[in-house]
């Protein structure tokens, strides 16, 4: 019974490959996130949806392109991939947008770009 | 911009003592909450205590426990008792209303036996 569930787990490409990250939550939750931790375990956020739309868009490339399709699903594809994109990629989900509301992180995405 | 500021790279404890992770944080917002995280080595990340700005009581739960400064713009955890369970990495983490979470460099503790 995963509550936030991501695929892969682990991700090894090559530069400038088109890759997809999937999450999925079980919780009834209508805001994802996607987040970025870099080697350095430097935790960033990086978009947010709720109930479908975009609520969050951080300064990141254009390459990076969030979907969600229901409130379930949040998929993060990133076309033309760089060594710097390495990272390991979290999804999470929370009730709400609101500040006390707790965030629930899936396992991470460990991506490797060689 | 809400940054959050964690100065101690690295911290040891010996198991069943106590140690204080500190979290120092910069806004001008009045309604925020404060979160400390845990990541173990399986990279999870872990809610371990969550403080309302609103509030002045400081937060507790179990062995952990926070020293919430508001004015000081301080949100220290303390955690008692340690385990060998507690190492881990621990993010301190700021959340605006609008629901953007700022993180904290991170603090790799360390539990000796």
């Amino acid at each position: 019974d995963t509550a936030v569930s991501q695929t892969p787990k682990y991700l090894v490409t090559q530069m400038g490959n088109d890759k997809s990250i999937k999450c999925e939550q079980n919780l009834g939750h209508d805001t994802m996130y996607w987040y970025k931790q870099d080697s350095k375990k430097f935790l960033k956020i990086m978009f947010s949806y709720n109930n479908k739309e975009l609520i969050i868009n951080e300064t990141v490339p254009n390459r990076f392109s969030p979907k969600s399709p229901d409130k379930a699903h949040l998929n993060l594809h990133i076309n033309s991939l760089e060594l710097g994109d390495s990272a390991v990629y979290f999804c999470a989900s929370s009730p709400g947008t609101g500040p006390s509301y707790e965030q629930y992180f899936g396992p991470g995405t460990r991506l490797t770009v060689t | 911009a809400q940054t959050v500021t964690q100065s101690q790279p690295e911290m040891s404890v010996q198991e069943a003592e106590t140690v204080t992770l500190s979290c120092t944080y910069d806004t001008s917002e009045s309604d925020y909450y404060l979160f400390w995280y845990k990541q173990p080595p399986s990279r999870q990340m872990i809610l371990v205590i969550r403080q309302e700005a609103y509030k002045q009581q400081n937060a507790t739960e179990n062995r952990f426990s926070v020293n919430f400064q508001k004015a000081a713009k301080s949100f220290s955890l303390k955690i008692s008792d340690s385990q060998l369970g507690d190492a881990a990495m621990y993010f301190c983490a700021y959340r605006n209303n609008a629901g953007k979470s700022t993180f904290g460099d991170g603090t790799t503790l360390t539990v000796k036996p």
